[in-house]
C-alpha cells in the first residue's frame, strides 16, 4: 500500500538552512505537499509541487522532487525559532491523502 | 479568506459513549474528509465523502463511525460507542475537487478523549 517516510527529528541553528526528507512509494501521486502543525494547532498547508516538476521556490521554501528515486524534500533558507515546529510530507492519491510520521524541527537561538 | 471550523475543539466523553464531532467545510466545497491523528502518531485517513455518500474509506472506519452532512453547512463523524483506542486529534478537511488534484483545507481540530 501506499506509504510515507520522514526522519522524525531535525535540530538546526537559527540562520541556518534546514533540509527535511521524505519518501514516498505511490508512483501514481499526483501532488506532493508539505504541512506545518503547530504545538495543539491543526495542519497548515505550506507548500505543494505537481508530480510533473522537479522544483519549487516559495520565499524562504524549496520544494525539490525526484520522482525517479521518490524522494521529496523541503529547504528552509535562513530558518526562524518561529519555524519549530513539526513538517509532515503527503501525497494524494484518488480521494485521500497520506501523511508520513512527520519531522520534529528545533531550531536553536 | 474562508477557513473550515470544527466543534467542539476538545471533547471529553467516558468509554462507550456515543460523540457527534462537527465540521462545518467552506462553503462552496463538494468533497469533505475526516483525518485523526493519535498523540505523537501520523496523521491517519478516516474517510472522505461527495454527493452525500462515502467515497472512500479506511480500514479504521469500521462500524463504530459514521459520517453524515444533516444540512447544506454541516458534516458531522459520529463515533457510536467510544473506545480509550479513540483519543485522538480528529481534523475535518474539505476542498473543492477530488483530493488529487484540489487542495484540502484543515479544520484546527477536535480533540477527542475517551476516559
Amino acid at each position: 500500500g501506499e506509504d510515507v517516510e520522514q526522519s522524525l527529528f531535525l535540530s538546526v541553528r537559527e540562520g541556518d538552512s534546514s533540509v527535511i526528507n521524505c519518501t514516498y512509494t505511490d508512483s501514481s501521486s499526483t501532488y506532493l505537499y508539505w504541512y506545518k502543525q503547530e504545538p495543539g494547532a491543526g495542519l497548515q498547508l505550506l507548500t505543494y509541487i505537481f508530480s510533473n516538476m522537479d522544483m519549487k521556490q516559495d520565499q524562504r521554501l524549496t520544494v525539490l522532487l525526484n520522482k525517479k528515486d521518490k524522494h521529496l524534500s523541503l529547504r528552509i533558507a535562513d530558518t526562524q525559532t518561529g519555524d519549530s515546529a513539526i513538517y509532515f510530507c503527503a501525497e494524494t492519491g484518488g480521494f485521500k491523502t497520506i501523511f508520513g510520521a512527520g519531522t520534529r524541527l528545533f531550531v536553536k537561538a | 479568506e474562508p477557513e473550515v471550523t470544527q466543534t467542539p475543539s476538545h471533547q471529553v466523553t467516558q468509554m462507550g459513549q456515543e460523540v457527534i464531532l462537527r465540521c462545518v467545510p467552506i462553503s462552496n466545497h463538494l468533497y469533505f474528509y475526516w483525518y485523526r491523528q493519535i498523540l505523537g502518531q501520523k496523521v491517519e485517513f478516516l474517510v472522505s465523502f461527495y454527493n452525500n455518500e462515502i467515497s472512500e474509506k479506511s480500514e479504521i472506519f469500521d462500524d463504530q463511525f459514521s459520517v453524515e452532512r444533516p444540512d447544506g453547512s454541516n458534516f458531522t463523524l459520529k463515533i457510536r460507542s467510544t473506545k480509550l483506542e479513540d483519543s485522538a486529534m480528529y481534523f475535518c478537511a474539505s476542498s473543492e475537487g477530488p483530493g488529487q488534484q484540489y487542495e484540502q483545507y484543515f479544520g484546527p481540530g477536535t480533540r477527542l478523549t475517551v476516559t
